[in-house]
C-alpha cells in the first residue's frame, strides 16, 4: 500500500523567502505525482503534476522535482508572498487512484 | 476549464438518516471519486467509478454506496449516517487518455452528522 509522508506539517516564513516542501512515498511504481493547494474550507487546486517519465515541472513561481527511484518530490516556491498561505498537498497515482500526504500548512508572513 | 460541482457546500443531517451527496462534471470525463478528507487523516478514497453504472470500492467503503446512472453525475450515499461520517467529502473527475490525468475536484461539501 503506498504511504505518502510530507514534512514539515506546518511552515511559517516571511514574505520574500523561497518555500521548499518536501513529499516523500513507499512505492516508486508510478505513473505520476500531483501538487495541490487548498485555501481553508476549500476544495483542491491542482498546481502542477509530473509524469513519470519526467523529473521536473514548472509554473511561474513554482517548480516541482520529481526522483522516483528514492520516492521523492520537492515543490519550490520562489519569492513567496502572503497570498501562498494555503496547505500543499502532494499525492502519487500508482494507477487512476490517488494516494495523499497530509499536507503542509504554509503562513507567509507580511 | 473543468468544473466539478458539489450539490451542497454544507449539509446537516441526523444520525440514521439516509443522506445523498451529488455531484456533477461537465467535462465527459471517465473517471470520478469521491473522498473524505479529516484533519491528520489526509484524503482518503471512498469509492470510484471508471464508466457509467461501474464502481469499485476504495480504502474506505464502509458505510457508504455510490450510483452512476449518467456519466456526468457521481452520487455517494450515506445508508444510514453516524456521526463517525461527520467530514469534508471531496468529489473529483479525470478523463482517460494515453497517460493518467490530473483529477480535477470541486469545492467539497461540508457534513455534520448529528
Amino acid at each position: 500500500k503506498q504511504e505518502v509522508t510530507q514534512i514539515p506539517a506546518a511552515l511559517s516564513v516571511p514574505e520574500g523567502e523561497n518555500l521548499v516542501l518536501n513529499c516523500s512515498f513507499t512505492d516508486s511504481a508510478i505513473y505520476n505525482l500531483q501538487w495541490f493547494r487548498q485555501d481553508p474550507g476549500k476544495g483542491l487546486t491542482s498546481l502542477l503534476l509530473i509524469q513519470s517519465s519526467q523529473r521536473e515541472q514548472t509554473s511561474g513561481r513554482l517548480n516541482a522535482s520529481l526522483d522516483k527511484s528514492s520516492g521523492r518530490s520537492t515543490l519550490y516556491i520562489a519569492a513567496s508572498q502572503p497570498g501562498d498561505s494555503a496547505t500543499y498537498l502532494c499525492a502519487v497515482a500508482n494507477d487512476y487512484k490517488l494516494s495523499f500526504g497530509a499536507g503542509t500548512t504554509v503562513t507567509v508572513r507580511a | 476549464d473543468v468544473k466539478v460541482t458539489q450539490s451542497s457546500r454544507y449539509l446537516v443531517k441526523r444520525t440514521g438518516e439516509k443522506v445523498f451527496l451529488e455531484c456533477v462534471q461537465d467535462m465527459d470525463h471517465e473517471n470520478m471519486f469521491w473522498y473524505r478528507q479529516d484533519p491528520g487523516l489526509g484524503l482518503r478514497l471512498i469509492y470510484f467509478s471508471y464508466d457509467v453504472k461501474m464502481k469499485e470500492k476504495g480504502d474506505i467503503p464502509e458505510g457508504y454506496s455510490v450510483s452512476r446512472e449518467k456519466k456526468e453525475r457521481f452520487s455517494l450515499i450515506l445508508e444510514s449516517a453516524s456521526t463517525n461520517q461527520t467530514s469534508m467529502y471531496l468529489c473529483a473527475s479525470s478523463s482517460i487518455t494515453g497517460v493518467i490525468q490530473p483529477q480535477h475536484f470541486g469545492d467539497g461539501t461540508r457534513l455534520s452528522i448529528l
